[in-house]
């Protein structure tokens, strides 16, 4: 099955920096690669996604960044607030997202 | 509140007992997947149902099994429990058809502790 990497593990940066998570994924027949944020106490809820035929997304201060031919994909944060600070998985998943499988998540802080 | 409702949201038991979590997905949704979350750890998928219908299957144990009913409803038993099962456990649903954009939207959460 679907095996994705996530790297960092921790990641602290100050106020009004970038952050970026790296992930990789192992099924070459994935499609879908959305990110979850987790606040504390709280569910995963979606931020933001790519499908495998977009390279590159972008929402406000977030954006993803996929490469099909290494098979990773990444999200980047720029001008990081306090209110960033959370959990942040990625994960994959194929046409008909019967098995998503997530990444081990990145503890981001940002400190004011 | 993403719509998805699961009970009990805490529940502390003993090792060797057996619970029952449940689940409601969102009004429409015929999808409905468990993870399992340990401490400081990551979303473990556990089984994936659609209509009543087992679609996907993970890391899950002997001792856990899950079923969807008619009404769409689910259920994950936990059986023989030991210490290390304690743990966050989602549940999380998906919309059907030409609605699904392959977001998943997260109950709130059972939290087991095993004693």
């Amino acid at each position: 099955g679907e095996n994705v990497e996530q790297h960092p593990s921790t990641l602290s940066v100050q106020e009004g920096d970038s952050a970026v998570i790296k992930c990789t994924y192992s099924d070459s027949a994935s499609n879908y690669f959305p990110w979850y944020k987790q606040e504390l106490g709280k569910r995963p809820q979606l931020i933001i996604d790519i499908r495998s035929n977009v390279g590159e997304k972008k929402d406000q201060r977030i954006a993803v960044t996929l490469n099909k031919t290494a098979k990773h994909f990444s999200l980047h944060i720029t001008e990081t607030q306090p209110e960033d600070s959370a959990v942040y998985f990625c994960a994959a998943s194929k046409s008909g997202n019967n098995d998503m499988r997530f990444g081990a998540g990145t503890r981001l802080t940002v400190k004011p | 509140d993403s719509g998805v409702t699961q009970t009990p949201k805490h529940l502390i038991t003993a090792t060797g007992q057996r619970v029952t979590l449940r689940c409601s997905p969102r009004s429409g949704d015929l999808s409905v997947y468990w993870y399992q979350q340990s401490l400081d750890q990551g979303l473990q998928f556990l089984i994936h149902y659609y209509n009543g219908e087992e679609r996907a299957k993970g890391n899950i144990l002997e001792r856990f099994s899950a079923q969807q009913f008619p009404d769409l409803h689910s259920e994950l038993n936990l059986s023989s429990l030991e210490l290390g099962d304690s743990a966050l456990y989602f549940c999380a649903s998906s919309p059907r058809g030409q609605a699904n954009t392959g977001e998943l939207f997260f109950g709130e959460g059972s939290r087991l502790t095993v004693l």
